[in-house]
């Protein structure tokens, strides 16, 4: 199984409202990151984890909450957001976070903040 | 700063024909390059990794490293109209003992039959 899963595959949210996004994998990878899409651009890096522990944070605003409960999944808390945080998000794995590991991309879920 | 470098495009080419694209990047103690298909609305797809100066082919894809001139590019031979899509390149940058995946701004490929 080389599928990276997330969920919802679409959402709509207003400013005050408080959801999550979801990543799993099978992979046995150790590594997953968040990356955030906007149209004609290419992925941000907001996240990574290794072995479950947060290892970088590219200065992404607090209304943006990682967690890595176990090693296949990966969450996004999101609360209080902003219209320009309306994008493409995407979780990716890797086996580890060392450099050669080539990393495998979900299909995102289209953020809509209202 | 540490960049990764593409020409936007787009790039046309007719079907049949090799279509060649280029990154270039920043940082030169990178060991790791990737290029990623993405299509329109979806997400992206690893076509190729390298990670030695050289040529390293799978298919019709044909993946060049010279870090040197810390140069990376990719050739599609005998391009067809399901390969017109973004094509971005990636390199995993060092930053204090972790590794920074960069993705370029990526090359839009037209092939028209």
């Amino acid at each position: 199984d080389t599928e990276v899963t997330q969920t919802p595959k679409h959402l709509v949210m207003g400013m005050t409202n408080k959801k999550s996004l979801k990543c799993e994998q099978h992979m046995g990878h150790r590594a997953m990151y968040w990356y955030k899409q906007k149209a004609k651009k290419p992925p941000e890096l907001m996240f990574v984890y290794s072995y479950e522990k947060l290892s970088i944070n590219e200065s992404v605003p607090s209304r943006f909450s990682p967690e890595c409960p176990n090693s296949s999944l990966l969450n996004l808390h999101l609360h209080a957001l902003q219209p320009e945080d309306s994008a493409l998000y995407l979780c990716a794995s890797s086996q580890t976070s060392s450099g050669y590991n080539e990393q495998f991309f979900g299909p995102g879920t289209r953020l809509t903040v209202l | 700063q540490k960049e990764v470098e593409q020409n936007s495009g787009p790039l046309s080419v007719p079907e049949g024909a090799i279509a060649s694209l280029n990154c270039t990047y920043s940082d030169r103690g990178s060991q790791s390059f990737f290029w990623y298909r993405q299509y329109s609305g979806k997400s992206p797809e690893l076509i190729m990794s390298i990670y030695s100066n050289g040529d390293k082919e799978d298919g019709r894809f044909t993946a060049q490293l010279n870090k040197a001139s810390q140069y990376v590019s990719l050739l599609i031979r005998d391009s067809q109209p399901s390969d017109s899509a973004t094509y971005l390149c990636a390199v995993n940058m060092g930053a204090g003992g972790s590794y920074i995946p960069t993705f370029g701004r990526g090359t839009s490929l037209i092939v028209h039959p």
